[in-house]
């Protein structure tokens, strides 16, 4: 059971954007950086953001992230049919000492 | 280019143990820790834990507390996790992932192409 929550699901027409919560708690979200991925069926997850806001190389502008309190979020702007994905947001947890990651959000391209 | 690849699909009985090997190529294996994480059909992913390959600190997640122990072969470049007392709930793809730099709060950042790991009697 997941301690960091988000939408099961988010759609949009391609060129739209698209945001995508996720609900910590002070021992996680609140005191420590988010991290973003991507996951395309039936392959591993790819870092998608780091350090709340910051791109690894290679990854589009279109994908930006943000962080306040104890919650982050990812958007999607200028939606593409190959961003049809599961999408997971993770952080460090002061509590459990360990990682956590989001319970994730599969995104639609209508 | 750094790779990690991991060792082949297991199959296992409830109660034994399986051994997953991660070895890596491409830049200096003590420079970065390595996570293990795992995800079972359908679910999202699941931190176990983290290990330096230099100094050999691990961090294991609470829940595989006693059931699992990551060590590394720095001859090798090669990472490995056991897991014991295997159940079928364990069933799950297991993941080698680097780190994005050195330390324990690095984020997962490459990763391996997993191991199937289907545990059954």
């Amino acid at each position: 059971q997941s301690v960091l929550t988000q939408p099961p699901s988010a759609s949009g027409t391609p060129g739209q954007r698209v945001t995508i919560s996720c609900s910590g708690s002070s021992s996680n979200i609140g005191s420590n950086t988010v991290h973003w991925y991507q996951q395309l069926p039936g392959t591993a997850p790819k870092l998608l953001i780091y350090t709340n806001n910051q791109r690894p190389s290679g990854v589009p502008d279109r994908f930006s992230g943000s962080k306040s309190g104890t919650s982050a979020s990812l958007a999607i702007s200028g939606l593409q049919s190959e961003d049809e994905a599961d999408y997971y947001c993770a952080a460090w947890d002061d509590s459990l000492n360990g990682f956590v990651f989001g319970t994730g959000t599969t995104v639609t391209v209508l | 280019q750094v790779q990690l690849v991991q060792s082949g699909a297991e199959v296992k009985k409830p109660g034994a143990s399986v051994k997953v090997a991660c070895k890596t190529s491409g830049y200096t294996f003590t420079s970065y820790y390595m996570h293990w994480v795992r995800q079972a059909p359908g679910q999202g992913p699941e931190w176990m834990g983290i290990i330096d390959p230099g100094g050999g600190r691990k961090i294991n997640a609470q829940k595989f507390q006693g059931r699992v122990t990551m060590t590394r072969d720095t001859s090798t470049s090669t990472v490995y996790m056991e897991l014991s007392s295997l159940r079928s709930e364990d069933t799950a793809i297991y993941y080698c992932a680097r780190a994005l730099y050195s330390g324990s709060y690095s984020p997962p950042e490459l990763w391996g192409q997993g191991t199937l790991v289907t545990v059954s009697s």
